[in-house]
């Protein structure tokens, strides 16, 4: 066990929703990452957060937005949910903000959109 | 630029016979390298990263800033290897950001 939480599990909803995934870091991780892997494309770096900034932007879509709240948990939000969306979405947590540093990764949601 | 290639989508290994995952990178600066592995149904987590230079599970990488190669090896397969492993490429410079590879699946052959 990691000590990184996601919620839900699993998530099923419709073509044009929108949902909302959750993340809690390890304790005393200020960085948290979102991470999108699909069969075809492989693990994608979405977007970093550090202690509640913006920190990198990776391959995330306009529909895609998230934050990092003061207590440090943050949220990905996808709407105008497409087919192609259905995938597992990975969080990650480090201490610092180096890309030198090791990950630690959560259980993973699995969305599925119909 | 960072990037990293992970040439192979799968490798089957029978069981017993070494294993050489294969991972190049690019990158300017002073590269940090790691292995990710991800087990059935498991989360992902860290194998092993080069400055450590150990051997986890029997696996070992090298560092090969000639070659820009970060491979991953084990000399004697186990069913129990069989997995999805990513490599890794981040760095000291606090701008830049982890980049994984699109990963390899290694099937072990009994």
């Amino acid at each position: 066990d990691s000590g990184v939480t996601q919620t839900p599990k699993h998530l099923i909803t419709a073509t044009g929703q929108r949902v909302t995934l959750r993340c809690s870091p390890r304790s005393g991780d200020l960085s948290v990452y979102w991470y999108q892997q699909s069969l075809d494309q492989g693990l994608q770096f979405l977007i970093q957060y550090y202690n509640g900034e913006e920190r990198a932007k990776g391959n995330i879509l306009e529909r895609f937005s998230a934050q990092q709240f003061p207590d440090l948990h943050s949220e990905l939000n996808l709407s105008s949910l497409e087919l192609g969306d259905s995938a597992l979405y990975f969080c990650a947590s480090s201490p610092g903000v180096a890309g030198g540093i090791e990950q630690y990764f959560g259980p993973g949601t699995r969305l599925t959109v119909t | 630029a960072q990037r990293v290639t992970q040439p192979e989508k799968l490798l089957s290994v029978f069981k017993g016979a070494p294993v050489e995952l294969k991972c190049n990178y690019s990158y300017s600066g002073s590269p940090e390298l790691f292995w990710y592995v991800q087990y059935s149904r498991q989360r992902l987590q860290l194998l092993l990263r080069h400055i450590s230079r150990e051997s986890i599970k029997g696996f070992t990488a090298d560092l090969n800033k000639g070659e820009t190669s970060f491979h991953l090896k084990k000399p004697f397969a186990q069913e129990e290897d069989s997995a999805m492993y990513y490599c890794a490429l981040g760095a000291m410079n606090r701008d830049d950001k982890i980049i994984f590879g699109k990963g390899t699946r290694l099937h072990i052959l009994p």
